[in-house]
């Protein structure tokens, strides 16, 4: 089992709410990502971030926004929920040393599911 | 800019038996990774196999294998001998080897074990 956890799993809440996903991985890795996952299960990038203090934004726009202050913790940030944000929100976390450890290889969280009324 | 295309929304397969998943891609590069990652029902999302591009050997894992064909741009995963445990959705990624850190996902196979 990968070490890196999401909270919460499920999230039901009403229109223009603020919500924060949170996702914090043990295993030390710099690099750490977040897709959004449709119901027909395509997985797009939203924002991604290669070390404290770095984040981008990945091949899908997202009103959402990411912070990096720790190493170990990429929480994602709604302002204010609408439906269309309703999705599957995954997490995942690397290792920057992937050439001589395990070329590339992305581990998951196991999601965050939110559905904005 | 790249692209994974999985022309299989789902599949079944009788347990016990040999199942293939097809995944094609599309790149400019020469050097990249190629990713099958497993997807179980409500659980985390794992890696069952990587295969480098500059590698012209099969990458094997137990009972997942895979089959590159580079000039085809083809990167298809056999599961022999499915257990029911294998019932998942499968995705098929890309992974740039020059320094582009994010993987490209296909759209996901959704496979079925028939016991």
């Amino acid at each position: 089992e990968a070490d890196i956890y999401q909270t919460p799993r499920y999230l039901v809440i009403g229109t223009g709410k603020k919500i924060t996903l949170e996702c914090s991985q043990t295993m030390g890795h710099d690099k750490m990502y977040w897709y959004q996952q449709d119901p027909g299960m395509e997985l797009h990038l939203i924002h991604y971030s290669y070390g404290v203090n770095s984040t981008e934004k990945g091949d899908l726009s997202s009103e959402s926004t990411v912070s990096r202050i720790r190493t170990e913790h990429f929480p994602l940030t709604l302002e204010s929920a609408r439906p269309s944000h309703t999705s599957q929100y995954l997490c995942a976390s690397s290792d920057s040393r992937w050439r001589d450890a395990n070329t590339g290889e992305l581990f998951f969280g196991e999601g965050s599911r939110l559905t904005v009324l | 800019a790249q692209t994974v295309t999985q022309s299989q929304p789902e599949m079944s397969v009788q347990e016990a038996e040999t199942v293939t998943l097809s995944c094609t891609y599309d790149t400019s590069e020469s050097d990249y990774y190629l990713f099958w990652y497993k997807q179980p029902p409500s659980r985390q999302m794992i890696l069952v196999i990587r295969q480098e591009a500059y590698k012209q050997q099969n990458a094997t894992e137990n009972r997942f294998s895979v089959n590159f064909q580079k000039a085809a741009k083809s990167f298809s995963l056999k599961i022999s001998d499915s257990q029911l445990g294998d019932a998942a959705m499968y995705f098929c990624a890309y992974r740039s080897g020059f320094g582009n850190e994010k993987l490209t996902f296909g759209t996901g196979t959704r496979l079925t074990i028939i016991p």
